[in-house]
């Protein structure tokens, strides 16, 4: 069964430091998601992405932030100068586009931790 | 701003029987309903899922319950059995391909022997 998977499981960084974490979608998918879980709280939206450029984004994606489809499958979060409060669980999902339903499917996750 | 709200932390369930988990929401622009169910260090894993225009959805032992006029929804598992202990998260959509899931807290749902 097609599946979402992310590169790396784990990362620790620097604060101040630029982090990129990385998801290969479902190949037939075309929307992409982004979304972070902080110890201990819910699951948030961060970016959707279709088409080459972002369709939506959360008050959380912030100028730090940015997303890049750089090549035909992968689907790259980048934060530009990490800070304490980046420390989460990073989700990358993605969904069938003009599907009757919507349901994103996702990744296992990149656990980043900021020191 | 808790638009999703799972009030109930935790559920314990004997094997065998019911589990009914609940959420409510407040935001009349939700079209589109998902249960996710999250095993530690996993992503979320995709359930059920309901449209607004529908007041139920079945799938094999999972069941998911649409009362619109309530802004509530919940989640049946019948019977439960043991794989089905994991946190098991609302989630709601306006319902276009690009709009974010705003989820709920999660319920962690524990099927005891």
């Amino acid at each position: 069964e097609p599946e979402v998977t992310q590169t790396p499981s784990h990362q620790v960084t620097q604060m101040g430091q630029e982090v990129i974490l990385r998801c290969v979608p479902i190949s037939n998918h075309l929307y992409f998601y982004w979304y972070r879980q902080i110890l201990g709280q819910k699951v948030e939206f961060l970016v959707s992405f279709y088409n080459n450029e972002i369709s939506e984004k959360s008050e959380i994606f912030d100028d730090q932030f940015s997303v890049e489809r750089p090549d035909g499958s992968n689907f790259t979060l980048k934060i530009r100068s990490t800070k304490l409060e980046d420390s989460a669980m990073y989700f990358c999902a993605s969904s069938e586009t003009l599907a009757v339903t919507y349901e994103q499917y996702f990744g296992p996750g990149t656990r980043l931790t900021v020191t | 701003d808790q638009q999703v709200k799972q009030n109930s932390p935790s559920l314990s369930v004997q094997e065998g029987r019911i589990s009914i988990l609940n959420c409510d929401y407040t935001n009349s622009m939700f079209d589109y309903f998902l249960w996710y169910k999250k095993y530690p260090a996993e992503g979320p894993t995709f359930l059920i899922s309901i449209s607004s225009i529908k007041d139920k959805n079945e799938d094999g032992r999972f069941t998911v319950f649409l009362n619109k006029s309530a802004k509530h929804l919940s989640l049946h598992i019948v019977p439960s059995q043991p794989g089905d202990s994991a946190v098991y998260f609302c989630a709601a959509s306006p319902g276009g391909g690009a709009d974010g899931l705003t989820f709920g807290k999660g319920t962690h749902l524990i099927i005891q022997p």
